[in-house]
């Protein structure tokens, strides 16, 4: 069955430090994985995807990600953090027409 | 210059009434959906729309009615509400060119339905 996990229901992190948040897929075939955060009262925003080529993607206000294949993860980073990055954030994989499946959600506490 | 606008935001309404939710998006996409988010903030897809044309209709039931007028619009009629509707539903839209599957969704503000 395709699925997408995200172990951590919260990560907890002190401004400027780094952060990460994780994201494990089971799926079958070559998967699209996204990123998208989840500010209070707001639609989802897109951060950044994985389709094919380097592991290391690089999306908006600073956030990367790095995909591994033989883990099957795709976890979600950034070298510094700042108090404003604190929001929900989902993993999601793609993997036929239309069908988006989002993990459960991490939600970022950055602490001044 | 909202790129994909729900209302209502809010919608409050009792057991067994009828309510309907319009999602509009200016982007040109040709692929809308409506999303329910629920109070552990778990999203599952309800329908998919590419071109006026129903691609998925997940297991929601028959109560929940989408109807696309047009590829920009996607409205979501809900018959006799109960309870457990109450929740977060979020419109989003995409582009599918060439069938390559890996547009991101695009989605709008939600609107948080409350049934009492």
């Amino acid at each position: 069955a395709q699925s997408v996990a995200q172990p951590e229901d919260q990560v907890n992190v002190a401004e400027g430090n780094p952060l990460t948040v994780k994201c494990t897929y089971s799926v079958s075939g070559n998967p699209y994985l996204f990123w998208y955060v989840q500010y209070p009262n707001r639609g989802l925003q897109f951060l950044l995807k994985y389709i094919t080529g380097d592991n290391l993607v690089k999306g908006s206000y600073g956030f990367e990600a790095e995909f591994n294949k033989s883990q099957t993860s795709f976890h979600l980073k950034k070298p510094s953090a700042l108090v404003s990055d604190s929001a929900l954030y989902f993993c999601a994989v793609r993997f036929y027409f239309n069908k988006f499946y989002f993990g459960s959600g991490t939600k970022l506490n950055v602490k001044p | 210059d909202t790129a994909v606008s729900q209302t209502p935001k809010y919608l409050v309404t009792q057991m067994g009434n009828d309510k309907s939710i319009k999602c509009e998006q200016n982007l040109g996409h040709d692929t809308m959906y409506w999303y329910k988010q629920d109070s552990k903030k778990f999203l599952k897809i309800m329908f998919s729309y590419n071109n006026k044309e129903l691609i998925i209709n997940e297991t929601v039931p028959n109560r929940f009615s989408p109807k696309s007028p047009d590829k920009a619009h996607l409205n979501l009629h809900i018959n006799s509400l109960e309870l457990g509707d109450s929740a977060v539903y979020f419109c989003a839209s995409s582009q599918e060119v060439g069938g390559s599957y890996n547009s991101p969704l695009h989605f709008g503000n939600g609107t948080r339905l409350t049934v009492t």
